[in-house]
């Protein structure tokens, strides 16, 4: 059964506090993202992996960075987390065979 | 960005209704997602259309790629509660961005 496993499925941390959402995949898969999610505003994409090393930003990096040093992991760090963080945060990978998505569980995180 | 307009936004019907939404976009594909997303879960991909005019049934939902490839429908006979859930599009593509979204709300 093919797989994403996010690290947190919730998650408290201060403002101003360095968090990292840590996100895996078993699937070998070339591509990995990361979204947010907020109340009826869809899927937001932050950051996107192509491949060990390489990344590309997506539409809302801004206070986020990431890191991909082996093919199946991806974390996305928030530097100094802020109050409108506060989101839920999904892991997804896939390939360019099909590019069908495969979606981790979520991490629901909250920054007081 | 591409930018994938879904509507309704929101829609809440009562069980047995029939319903359509709609992704729409000015750039042309070569395929488009479909996914759903139910509560407290990732979204799961339900279809990919690929050709132009194709039409692609999964028991009682219907989707069409519209034949310039810019758009696509989703549509649902009679609706029942386990269809609630966020309804995606998104390109086939590396990059995966995905549409704004239809919520969809079924009461019994």
């Amino acid at each position: 059964d093919v797989k994403v496993t996010q690290s947190s499925r919730y998650l408290v941390k201060r403002t101003g506090e360095k968090v990292f959402l840590e996100c895996v995949q078993d699937m070998d898969h070339e591509n990995m993202f990361w979204y947010r999610q907020d109340p009826g505003l869809g899927l937001r994409l932050i950051y996107f992996s192509y491949d060990v090393k390489m990344k590309e930003k997506g539409d809302i990096p801004e206070g986020y960075s990431v890191s991909r040093e082996k093919k199946e992991r991806f974390s996305l760090i928030l530097e100094s987390a802020s109050t409108n963080q506060t989101s839920m945060y999904l892991c997804a990978s896939n390939s360019g065979a099909t590019y069908e998505a495969f979606f981790g569980q979520g991490t629901r995180l909250t920054v007081v | 960005t591409q930018l994938l307009e879904q509507s309704p936004q929101f829609l809440s019907i009562q069980e047995g209704e029939n319903l359509t939404v709609y992704c729409n976009s000015s750039s042309v594909f070569s395929s488009l997602q479909w996914y759903r997303q139910e509560p407290g879960e990732g979204p799961v991909l339900l279809v990919t259309v690929v050709t132009g005019g194709e039409v692609k049934k999964l028991k009682r939902l219907t989707f069409q790629f519209g034949d310039a490839r810019k758009d696509s429908s989703l549509h649902i006979t009679a609706a029942q509660p386990g269809d609630t859930g966020l309804y995606l599009c998104a390109p086939g593509a590396d990059k995966l961005i995905f549409g704004t979204g239809t919520r969809l709300q079924v009461f019994p």
